[in-house]
Parts: structure tokens; C-alpha cells; sequence
């Protein structure tokens, strides 16, 4: 299973909006509304900040949002804040019953 | 306050084997689709396994398969993940999630190396 394809880096200024995506196949990210976002700080535990493409888990903040079309889903962080500032990485269920992960986004805020 | 807490990793040879256990607090245990994913040094993360809430389905990334074995005990709120012949490649951080919320634990050390 070949790992889901971020781009590298993306950047933005306090207050803005910006977009992570994460592009899988017609074998899983197309195909199952099962694609989850981690934030992770350098030398810190990643933190799941969305799962089953949109669902935000208790205490993370309306900012992030997700979403999906075809075989690319989409990680939204709005009003950007310094402490956005991490690595973002999406992973997702697979036809082989495993999960596949992407190869990890830093995003810094400006 | 929901809390995750890895423990049992440490250093062993390759061929060896460790129990990482996860202690979860704070929350209905028995409801969440437990997994454990990895970082090595440097890297990004990669799924290791999972187990739904009451044990019954289990999965495992192809790299373990075979190796590794997730377990669990709702009574005691904890997963396990039984690893055997051990490789250098499987020396990583090893955290457990549940795939609904966002409070993880801090991670637990696995270092194989002669």
C-alpha cells in the first residue's frame, strides 16, 4: 500500500485560512469515509484533530475542519493561530483492512 | 480527564520480544476502536494495528503482521500490543489513540539493537 501524498510544507499569516491536502487512491481514500488528521508539535505525541473525514473529537477547536472529494481529502485550519504552527499528517482505511498513512505537512504561520 | 498512558517499552535484541500495555482513564474505554502507530527517529508516522471496542476485529499493518498481536481488557481499561522477533526496523515511539478523540498518550520507547 503506497502512502498517502501531502505536500511537504504549506504556510500562512496569523488570521488566515489555509489547506493540507492528502491525495489517496480509488482504494482508500476514495473509497471510505475513514480519513483522520493529526497534529503533532516537534517532540510531542500526535493528537487526532479530525476522523471519518469531518468529525472534529471533543476539545479540538472549530477552527479545523475537513472534507473530501474523490480520492483527495482536505484538512481546512481557519483564523490561523502561532501555536497552529505543526507537523499535520493524514492517514487513512484501506480495501486491505489496514491504514496508510501520508508522508506528513509542515505548516509554519508567518 | 481523559488520559492514555504507554508503557513496557525499553531496549531488546533483535529476535527479542516486549509487551507494551496502555492505560486508558477518563473515558468509556470499552467504546473505542483502539490503535497504536509509530514513529521512528525522524520519520513520519505509520500505522501499527488496531482493535475495536469489544475486541472482536483485529488489523495490522503487513509490516507486523505475524509478529505483533493487539490485545485487550476492557475491566482494566488497558490494550496490549504483543511484539515478537523483534527487528531493527520496528525501533520507533510507539503511542496508542483512540480513533475518536484527540488525547493520546506520550508515547513509549522501542529500541531493537544488539
Amino acid at each position: 500500500q503506497s502512502a498517502l501524498t501531502q505536500p511537504a510544507s504549506v504556510s500562512g499569516s496569523p488570521g488566515q485560512s489555509i489547506t493540507i491536502s492528502c491525495t489517496g487512491t480509488s482504494s482508500d481514500v476514495g473509497r471510505y469515509d475513514y480519513v483522520s488528521w493529526y497534529q503533532q508539535h516537534p517532540g510531542k505525541a500526535p493528537k487526532i484533530m479530525i476522523y471519518d473525514v469531518n468529525n472534529r473529537p471533543s476539545g479540538v477547536s472549530s477552527r479545523f475542519s475537513g472534507s473530501k472529494s474523490g480520492n483527495t481529502a482536505s484538512l481546512t485550519i481557519s483564523g490561523l493561530q502561532t501555536e497552529d504552527e505543526a507537523d499535520y499528517y493524514c492517514d487513512s482505511y484501506t480495501s486491505s483492512n489496514t491504514r496508510v498513512f501520508g508522508g506528513g505537512t509542515k505548516l509554519t504561520v508567518l | 480527564e481523559v488520559q492514555l498512558l504507554e508503557s513496557g517499552g525499553g531496549l531488546v535484541q533483535p529476535g527479542g520480544s516486549l509487551r507494551l500495555s496502555c492505560a486508558a482513564s477518563g473515558f468509556t474505554f470499552s467504546s473505542c476502536t483502539m490503535r497504536w502507530i509509530r514513529q521512528a527517529p525522524g520519520k513520519g508516522l505509520e500505522w501499527v494495528s488496531a482493535i475495536r471496542g469489544s475486541g472482536e476485529s483485529t488489523y495490522y499493518a503487513d509490516s507486523v503482521k505475524g509478529r505483533f498481536t493487539i490485545s485487550r481488557d476492557n475491566s482494566k481499561n488497558t490494550v496490549y500490543l504483543e511484539m515478537n522477533s523483534l527487528r531493527a526496523d520496528d525501533t520507533a515511539v510507539y503511542y496508542c489513540l483512540c480513533t475518536t478523540m484527540t488525547t493520546g498518550g506520550q508515547g513509549t520507547q522501542v529500541t531493537v539493537s544488539s
